[in-house]
């Protein structure tokens, strides 16, 4: 079975810090793995994922994420936070047997300090 | 523009009531997918279907039904089975991918709660 463990439900920097979400997946076959954002009453929206190839993933808003498969993590990451990157994130893998489904972390919860 | 549509956005169920929430999608995809979201909890699967007259249960199944009629719709039904149905409820779709490499695009969400 697939699972994913997101670090920290709650994180908190300032405008202009580097923003670090932690996430650690456990995974019996090759993983693909995502990032999802949430904004308040809203749905999910696809940051970025990994399939294969390049380990460091770009996504929008200046976020991206590197696949290190000897430390079963895919920590998202952007160098400098802005107020509008409040939100609730999400990490989630798929992969091998039910392989359309996908398992997520439960959420990290990112506040911006002006 | 495509996209998926879920309605209404705030639902009130009564006590011994079943109520169906509606996910419609124009993008032309084959699998369709319903979480329930509590706080601290991420989402949990409840049902998807991969194929139009198809679905299977997902993690947290019991007191809910689905269908999927046509290609574009797969409406959720809530029990009065389902003694906990407080909730947010999130639709997705996806197109058929290899070993699921294919994201998942949400609806923005039912917010379910009882009266």
């Amino acid at each position: 079975a697939q699972s994913v463990t997101q670090l920290g439900s709650h994180v908190s920097v300032s405008e202009g810090a580097l923003v670090l979400l932690r996430c650690n997946y456990s995974s019996s076959v090759p993983p693909y793995l995502f990032w999802y954002v949430q904004y308040p009453n809203q749905g999910l929206q696809l940051l970025l994922k990994y399939t294969t190839g390049a380990t460091l993933v770009k996504g929008i808003n200046g976020f991206e994420a590197e696949f290190k498969k000897s430390e079963t993590s895919f920590h998202l990451t952007k160098p400098s936070a802005h107020m509008s990157d409040a939100a609730e994130y999400f990490c989630a893998v798929s992969g091998g047997q039910g392989a359309q489904k996908l398992v997520f972390g439960q959420g990290t919860r990112l506040t911006i300090n002006p | 523009d495509g996209g998926i549509t879920q309605s209404p956005k705030y639902l009130f169920r009564k006590e011994g009531q079943n109520v169906t929430l509606s996910c419609e999608q124009n993008l032309n995809h084959d699998a369709m997918y319903w979480y329930r979201q509590d706080p601290g909890q991420g989402l949990r699967l409840i049902y998807y279907s991969q194929i139009v007259n198809d679905f299977q249960k997902g993690d947290i199944a019991e007191g809910y039904s689905v269908s999927r009629e046509k290609k574009e719709s797969f409406p959720l039904t809530v029990t009065s089975a389902q003694k906990n149905p407080t909730a947010f409820y999130l639709c997705a779709s996806s197109i058929e991918g290899q070993g699921g490499n294919q994201p998942q695009h949400f609806g923005d969400g039912t917010r379910l709660s009882i009266l």
